[in-house]
């Protein structure tokens, strides 16, 4: 296993602009999570896939946000009018049999 | 509503000791659990995870402990050292639909030599 991969690690970005995160998961694994993470809690549920179809979305996925995974492969979460409260790190996550296991990030900051 | 509660948010043990760490859950329908460890600027690491039909599951240092009549686990390191000084988070799966984790807060565990 390469494990789950993200890029970039870090973006800074002024209010308003649009960002996009790329996750690459561990390559057998066909679901994908993505989560929200926001200093004192812990993560909370963004999205799923399960291979390409995004089969579930939280209340916390504002119309501004949007996931896609073409061809069930890597996954991009776009942040379009970014505001300071987007500001948060975002992970994402690929599931074998019952375990989750996540990659390194990628942290937001807008100013 | 908060449905996995860790109610301590930091604990400090001296290194050889037992580390506790506690996780209340509030959801009937989680049918199994997970422990991760968390450094900063990382994102979570799987330690170890309990289904609802057990009571403990062990690896290694970790065991973790399932009560369902108290809605209740906790994880246990022995000994503990240096390098289990980070945060852990106690999640709560679903078991249906997006098996989605539901996560605690965390507890940041610091083991001083």
């Amino acid at each position: 296993d390469t494990g789950v991969s993200q890029d970039p690690r870090h973006k800074i970005t002024k209010r308003g602009q649009n960002v996009t995160f790329r996750c690459d998961p561990i390559s057998e694994h066909n679901r994908l999570y993505w989560y929200r993470q926001t200093l004192g809690q812990g993560p909370e549920f963004l999205t799923y896939f399960q291979n390409e179809a995004q089969l579930e979305k939280s209340r916390l996925l504002s119309d501004r946000f949007s996931a896609e995974r073409p061809k069930g492969s890597f996954s991009t979460l776009e942040i379009q009018r970014t505001e300071q409260g987007d500001s948060a790190m975002y992970l994402c996550a690929s599931r074998r049999r019952e375990t989750q296991y996540f990659g390194p990030g990628t942290r937001l900051l807008v100013l | 509503d908060q449905q996995v509660k860790q109610n301590s948010p930091s604990l400090s043990v001296q290194e050889g000791r037992i580390s506790i760490l506690n996780c209340d859950y509030t959801n009937s329908m989680f049918d199994y659990f997970l422990w991760y460890k968390k450094y900063p600027a990382e994102g979570p690491t799987f330690l170890i995870s309990i289904s609802s039909i057990k009571d403990k599951n062990e690896d290694g240092r970790f065991t973790v402990f399932l009560n369902k009549s108290a809605k209740h686990l906790s994880l246990h390191i022995v000994p503990s050292q240096p390098g289990d000084s980070a945060v852990y988070f106690c999640a709560g799966d679903s078991g249906a639909g997006s098996y989605q984790l539901t996560f605690g807060k965390g507890t940041k565990l610091s083991v001083i030599p």
